[in-house]
């Protein structure tokens, strides 16, 4: 029963590198979702796919992009980082269908630190 | 434009005391409210929602929470502390229209349980 999964759980970026921060959910979800959580701030939403093939942005949304490879998949790209790139991103998704009631899920995790 | 303010980033209790961290909000419909916990180096975990029915929410864990519309709360209590309470508490609001991108997280409460 693994729900929602991401890689890496951590990782170093040098300012100026590239990388993707992958997510995958087994529960047939229909929405997907990517926050970032910085301390006295809360989550921010980046970027959210509501359905697949469909991608939107979010509160926060510069520095990023995203892919819905599939339903399952549901990527973050970091073209080229920067040190405020610094935080925990948080992938998570959540039925996406009539009325929200239902729960949102969320993987671990990826601590990134951009030096 | 809705919003959501915890009151207090780290609240302190005693083990066997009562747990209480305050949320209040605001909503120009009626809202749907949950609260997330967030355990060290996890994802965030759905405690309890309130969806306009039952004022008076039970989650998991021992903890519930009372929707208050004159006083625009939904505070989070548990009767007695137990160690394993201590982690990150977000409250969240939605005006129930969509998914998650809907949501407006708070900025977190840490909870400290002292033995």
């Amino acid at each position: 029963n693994a729900g929602v999964t991401q890689t890496p759980k951590f990782q170093v970026l040098k300012t100026g590198q590239s990388m993707t921060l992958q997510c995958a959910q087994d529960m047939n979800h229909n929405s997907m979702y990517w926050y970032r959580q910085d301390p006295g701030m809360g989550l921010r939403l980046i970027y959210y796919s509501a359905s697949e093939g469909t991608t939107d942005k979010g509160e926060v949304p510069n520095g990023y992009n995203v892919s819905r490879l599939n339903k399952r998949e549901f990527s973050l790209r970091l073209e080229s980082a920067a040190p405020s790139q610094t935080s925990v991103y948080f992938c998570a998704s959540s039925t996406g269908q009539g009325r929200i009631g239902t729960e949102a899920f969320f993987g671990q995790g990826t601590r990134l630190t951009v030096v | 434009a809705q919003s959501v303010t915890q009151l207090g980033s780290h609240v302190s209790v005693s083990e066997g005391a009562l747990v209480l961290l305050r949320c209040n909000y605001s909503s120009s419909v009626p809202p749907y409210l949950f609260w997330y916990v967030q355990y060290p180096n996890q994802g965030l975990q759905l405690l309890l929602k309130y969806t306009s029915a039952a004022t008076l929410v039970k989650g998991i864990n021992g903890f519930e929470a009372e929707f208050k519309k004159s006083e625009t709360s939904f505070h989070l209590t548990k009767p007695s502390a137990h160690m394993s309470d201590a982690a990150e508490y977000f409250c969240a609001v939605s005006d129930g229209s969509g998914g998650y991108q809907k949501v407006t997280f708070g900025t977190g409460t840490k909870l400290q349980v002292i033995p």
